[in-house]
């Protein structure tokens, strides 16, 4: 099945760009998503890219995808404090309807 | 739209006893995913439905774990009995044919197993 790691934590200032990284491991996904989580909250999805596409650009964030290398990232321009939270990468699992979830990457924006 | 409901928010009960946490998806969404979360293991998959028919269950633990989807509007989590190694969070998430596979979550359900 379907793997996804991360990086466990990632420190940046305020109004700093942020990057976020993921490896997956099924070359089949069809799409690879980025959800949000806030303490105590649920996840949000944030953005999300299909597989036939290298970048995808949504206001502060900007997905890219290195299908060759099986590697995706979540670039946060302008990085605010409201931004601090744990960021998941998920990717689609081919016969399956589910998603399967990286560990998190729990961000940490410094004023 | 109200999204998806959880409940409740938190439980807390005593190790053998019976739990029942319940979700209500977003009306037309014909997928429903029963997530639990941990920080040894993350996020994993226990079962999803289709039309409320159980179409991968073999992300649940154990036979203690159990779970219905009697309409389109609601399903339960049951564990029975519990165990404190089941403390976790447990998110519910539905979808439907035509979202790319996006799931939506609900805020999840707080379980502590004492």
């Amino acid at each position: 099945g379907e793997d996804v790691e991360q990086s466990l934590f990632l420190s940046v200032r305020e109004g700093d760009s942020s990057v976020i990284n993921c490896t997956y491991t099924d070359s089949s996904s069809t799409y690879l998503y980025w959800y949000k989580q806030e303490p105590g909250a649920g996840l949000q999805l944030l953005t999300y890219i299909f597989s036939n596409m290298d970048m995808k650009q949504d206001q502060r964030l900007t997905v890219l995808l290195n299908k060759k290398d099986k590697h995706l990232s979540l670039r946060i321009a302008d990085t605010q404090t409201g931004d601090s939270a744990i960021y998941f990468c998920a990717a689609s699992d081919m016969g399956r309807r589910a998603l399967t979830f990286g560990s998190g990457t729990r961000l940490q924006v410094q004023p | 739209d109200a999204g998806v409901i959880q409940s409740p928010r938190h439980e807390v009960t005593e190790m053998g006893q019976e739990v029942t946490l319940r979700c209500k998806p977003i009306s037309g969404h014909d997928y429903l995913f029963w997530y639990r979360q941990t920080m040894m293991r993350g996020l994993e998959l226990l079962i999803y439905f289709n039309n409320n028919v159980p179409i991968d269950d073999s992300g649940m633990p154990e036979d203690r774990f159990s779970a219905k989807m009697p309409n389109a509007s609601f399903s339960t989590l049951k564990i029975q009995p519990s165990e404190p190694r089941d403390s976790a969070v447990y998110f519910c998430a539905s979808s439907f044919v035509g979202s790319n596979e996006k799931l939506f979550f609900g805020s999840g359900t707080q379980l502590s197993v004492l």
